[in-house]
């Protein structure tokens, strides 16, 4: 049973590019989470989704990023226009559960994503 | 808000025990974690502890929970070289659906 895979594990990109970073939950999981991690920080929340659906947006910047869960294929994170300031690590989480039922140890971290912006 | 502190680093002789120290704010947290993070690696899930516990014990691994003063810490007894790493607490609240507030990590260094 694999884990949370991610990819890409390392991308660069201009200044003013797009960034789509991918994650693949586990299998059975329908639970996504992508947290972010600056340079020397603990990792922040970012979004939470359930197939086709966004239900906690609450950690994303308002603007450039958005993020989807496909009834079909990974979950893809999406940064537009990058800016050096969104250099970080970005890691998907996935987890099996249903609201309300709590969590425990189910809740299972990718690799991670580094993005450089130059 | 909720809020997660630790210290930023530790340096322990090899073979020591090893105390990592975290506090919080949120008193609703239901579960709270200690994740490992290695040098370029993600994070390795260590042990987790459910608020209504005081203690858990896994190996080399102790975990204490003090609810009253919200404060919880990882042990490590007989700590090796290969234990060097960023230590991370997490917590979960109340929301139901697992989203968690990590600190900003303890960097544990052990030498020789």
């Amino acid at each position: 049973n694999a884990g949370v895979m991610q990819n890409p594990r390392h991308l660069v990109r201009r200044r003013g590019q797009e960034a789509r970073l991918r994650c693949s939950p586990m299998k059975g999981h329908s639970h996504v989470y992508w947290y972010r991690q600056l340079p020397e920080e603990g990792l922040k929340f970012m979004v939470y989704l359930q197939k086709e659906n966004i239900i906690d947006e609450s950690g994303m910047p308002k603007e450039r990023f958005s993020a989807e869960f496909p009834k079909e294929g990974p979950s893809i994170l999406r940064i537009q226009q990058v800016v050096r300031g969104d250099s970080a690590a970005y890691f998907c989480a996935s987890s099996p559960l249903l609201p309300g039922q709590g969590s425990g140890n189910t809740i299972y971290f990718g690799e991670g994503s580094w993005l450089t912006v130059v | 808000g909720e809020d997660v502190e630790q210290s930023l680093f530790l340096s322990v002789r090899e073979g020591d025990s090893s105390v990592i120290n975290c506090t919080y704010t949120d008193s609703s947290s239901t579960y709270l974690y200690w994740y490992k993070q290695e040098p370029g690696a993600g994070l390795q899930l260590l042990t987790y502890i459910f608020s209504n516990m005081d203690m858990k014990q896994d190996q080399r691994l102790t975990v204490l929970l003090n609810k009253k003063d919200k404060h919880l810490s990882l042990r490590i007894a007989d700590t090796q070289t290969g234990d060097s790493a960023i230590y991370f607490c997490a917590e979960e609240g109340e929301s139901g659906y697992s989203t968690l507030t990590f600190g900003k990590g303890t960097m544990l260094l052990v030498s020789p």
